[in-house]
């Protein structure tokens, strides 16, 4: 388990259901990020947290947006109430530190809103 | 705010030639600069990143970008390219004594290297 693991892989949701996806990021990192990549378009940033706290969620698009981490590991992702334009793909990257540390992304969770 | 622009979608190229992915950003305060590179069904992966020091950066495959603050770019270059470098190239930037890795990212530059 060397790499940042996200799952599920794929996730099909019809609009209005509850969705949540999940990160396993690699062992001892602190920081950890969530990404949101539309078809075509690079990754936009939606929140981080540097052990179990938060730090920033000025990316997250909407209040049915929430975040978690509570014990400074697994993260989750959950989205309310899903529309069709929060189909992407969400990647989640950690790194040991935030400064100077690279980012090591997972492949991602692809979500499609029917 | 900062912005980054990759003008070149797709850049195609055959075996052993040099190649150039073309990177500019916009920013009102200091920026670090990175690029990142995703293979077929791989995660994003990190290139090279420039913090601060040289302006040349190098990569341990053979890319090199250099940072040039005048022209506000940071272009990817490398002289002979492989089949194993097509991939898609992502250019980002992030804020000078923010998060580091709060990236802004540009759309991306598809590499396909042809034999």
């Amino acid at each position: 388990g060397a790499g940042v693991s996200q799952s599920p892989r794929y996730k099909v949701a019809k609009r209005g259901q509850d969705v949540a996806l999940r990160c396993d990021p690699i062992s001892g990192h602190v920081s950890l990020f969530w990404y949101q990549q539309a078809l075509g378009q690079g990754p936009e940033f939606l929140t981080y947290f540097q052990n179990e706290a938060q730090l920033d969620k000025s990316g997250l698009p909407s209040d049915r947006f929430f975040a978690e981490r509570p014990e400074g590991s697994v993260s989750t992702l959950k989205i309310q109430r899903t529309q069709q334009e929060d189909s992407a793909v969400y990647l989640c990257a950690s790194s040991l530190r935030d400064s100077n540390s690279p980012l090591h992304f997972g492949n991602g969770t692809r979500l499609t809103v029917t | 705010a900062q912005s980054v622009t990759q003008l070149d979608s797709q850049v195609p190229v055959f075996e052993e030639a040099p190649v150039e992915l073309r990177c500019n950003y916009s920013s009102s305060v200091s920026v670090y600069l990175f690029w990142y590179v995703q293979y077929p069904n791989q995660g994003l992966q990190l290139l090279l990143k420039y913090l601060s020091g040289s302006t040349l950066v190098e990569s341990i495959n053979g890319f090199e970008a250099e940072f040039n603050k005048s022209q506000t770019s940071f272009h990817l270059r490398k002289p002979s390219v492989h089949i194993s470098d097509t991939a898609e190239y992502f250019c980002a930037v992030s804020r000078y004594g923010g998060a580091t890795n709060k990236l802004i990212f540009g759309t991306g530059t598809l590499l396909a290297v042809q034999p």
